[in-house]
């Protein structure tokens, strides 16, 4: 009954390197996103998904890209992290658009020095 | 715009009500949801209300809605130390697909 896994839980990361974070859910939901969650801001959407081999850009897209290579998994990319990155970042997903709410995962806590 | 808008904090004692507010946008929203997120965890759905109802009570959760206002409310009855949390407030966007739309959060601190 693991719902919405996300890895790591932590991770430090200098100015201008790369990494991936990785959700992974097992409910078979179509739809998938990625938050990021900053003080006072609430949560803004990344990217999302529609399904497999789908990806779309949310509200604060640049300098992250996502993809959904299978249905049960959906990878947020940093290419060349910067400090504005730091934040927590959660991954949810949905079995439909209306769904009765998100099932989130933990959260990944990023910091970029 | 798209924004959901909620006061930051609420202080109330052990044992009072409390009431988070919460106002949204979109007046096509058929969902609108509360969640909340406990200290170093992700955000759990609590409950949420069908925009052709005026209240939903749910134990100690009581939601009211006034869509003329585009406003949600939040109530918690008999309030205790364990509740202490960040809520949020979610809408629909009908006009994006049933995307979420995330509210800042109100910090409920509950004291002794």
């Amino acid at each position: 009954n693991a719902g919405v896994t996300q890895t790591p839980k932590f991770r430090v990361l200098k100015t201008g390197q790369s990494m991936t974070l990785l959700c992974a859910q097992d409910m078979n939901h179509e739809y998938m996103y990625w938050y990021r969650q900053d003080p006072g801001m609430g949560l803004r959407l990344i990217h999302y998904s529609v399904g497999e081999g789908t990806t779309a850009k949310g509200e604060v897209p640049d300098g992250y890209n996502v993809s959904r290579l299978k249905k049960q998994n959906f990878l947020l990319g940093l290419e060349s992290a910067a400090p504005s990155q730091t934040s927590v970042y959660f991954c949810a997903s949905s079995l439909t658009r209306r769904d009765y709410g998100y099932t989130f995962g933990s959260g990944t806590r990023l910091t970029v020095v | 715009g798209e924004d959901v808008e909620q006061s930051l904090f609420l202080s109330v004692r052990e044992g009072d009500s409390s009431v988070i507010n919460c106002t949204y946008t979109d007046s096509s929203s058929t969902y609108l949801y509360w969640y909340k997120q406990e200290p170093g965890a992700g955000l759990q759905l609590l409950t949420y209300i069908f925009s052709n109802m005026d209240m939903k009570q749910d134990q100690r959760l009581t939601v009211l809605l006034n869509k003329k206002d585009k406003h949600l409310s939040l109530r918690i009855a008999d309030t205790q130390t364990g509740d202490s949390a960040i809520y949020f407030c979610a809408e629909t966007l009908q006009n994006q697909g049933g995307k979420l739309i995330f509210g800042q959060g109100t910090e409920l601190s509950v004291k002794p």
